[in-house]
């Protein structure tokens, strides 16, 4: 079956401009998280959902960045006004059930790599 | 201190060798534990979960996790040059990942 699903695959911006990522996770997976991977470093926790509302939010790093779920499904990640340090792979997961506490499998997208200029 | 460390390597092996990956936690509160695969420019592929203390096997591949010390292994047995990619440990009770365990299997 299909599994997560990310776009686009790469993003080349300027800085100062804004960006919209996109994630469709798998179908009935009502957990969608989504995490930044910079070069050598590990998965950084930025956000998930369960259903449309985010119980965490705790790892958005600034208000620049926001993110919103619509029809439990389809997921998209906004950052405005990028800066260079912006410059990342942006992975996005999902999972059956609660997405915290729990031993609920996490599976991934192969992410979209954001370059800011 | 991180709550989950892990060492980055790399680490180089010849094909056949028994590799063994490692990470620590602090929080002793800490019950699901999850090992990940991930390729160059993919996302990370689930290889095995674990819940509390115990080992789990699957294939080569066998999870083990000692609440006591607070340590969670992977081993891989008869590894495969295919078995090259980065190995990210993770917690699932609070989502957080190792940085990842860069893996070279050379024939």
């Amino acid at each position: 079956g299909a599994g997560v699903s990310q776009s686009p695959s790469n993003k080349v911006t300027e800085k100062g401009k804004d960006v919209e990522l996109r994630c469709d996770p798998i179908s009935g997976h009502t957990a969608l998280y989504w995490y930044r991977q910079s070069l050598g470093q590990g998965l950084e926790f930025l956000i998930y959902f369960q259903g449309n509302s985010a119980p965490d939010k705790s790892g958005l790093p600034s208000d620049r960045f926001s993110a919103e779920r619509t029809g439990g499904s389809v997921s998209t990640l906004t950052i405005q006004r990028t800066q260079q340090e912006d410059s990342a792979v942006y992975l996005c997961a999902s999972s059956l059930a609660d997405g915290q506490g729990n031993g609920q499998p996490q599976h991934f997208g192969d992410g979209t790599r954001l370059s800011i200029l | 201190q991180k709550e989950v460390e892990q060492d980055p390597g790399p680490l180089s092996v010849p094909e056949g060798a028994i590799v063994s990956l490692n990470c620590t936690y602090s929080n002793s509160a800490f019950q699901y534990f999850m090992w990940y695969r991930q390729y160059s420019r993919k996302g990370p592929e689930l290889l095995m979960y674990t819940y509390s203390s115990g080992n789990k096997e699957d294939g080569r591949f066998t999870a083990q996790v000692d609440k006591s010390s607070k340590y969670i292994s992977l081993f891989i047995r008869d590894s495969q040059p295919s078995d090259s990619a980065t190995y990210l440990c993770a917690n699932t009770d609070k989502l957080i990942f190792g940085t990842g365990t860069r893996l070279q299997v050379f024939p």
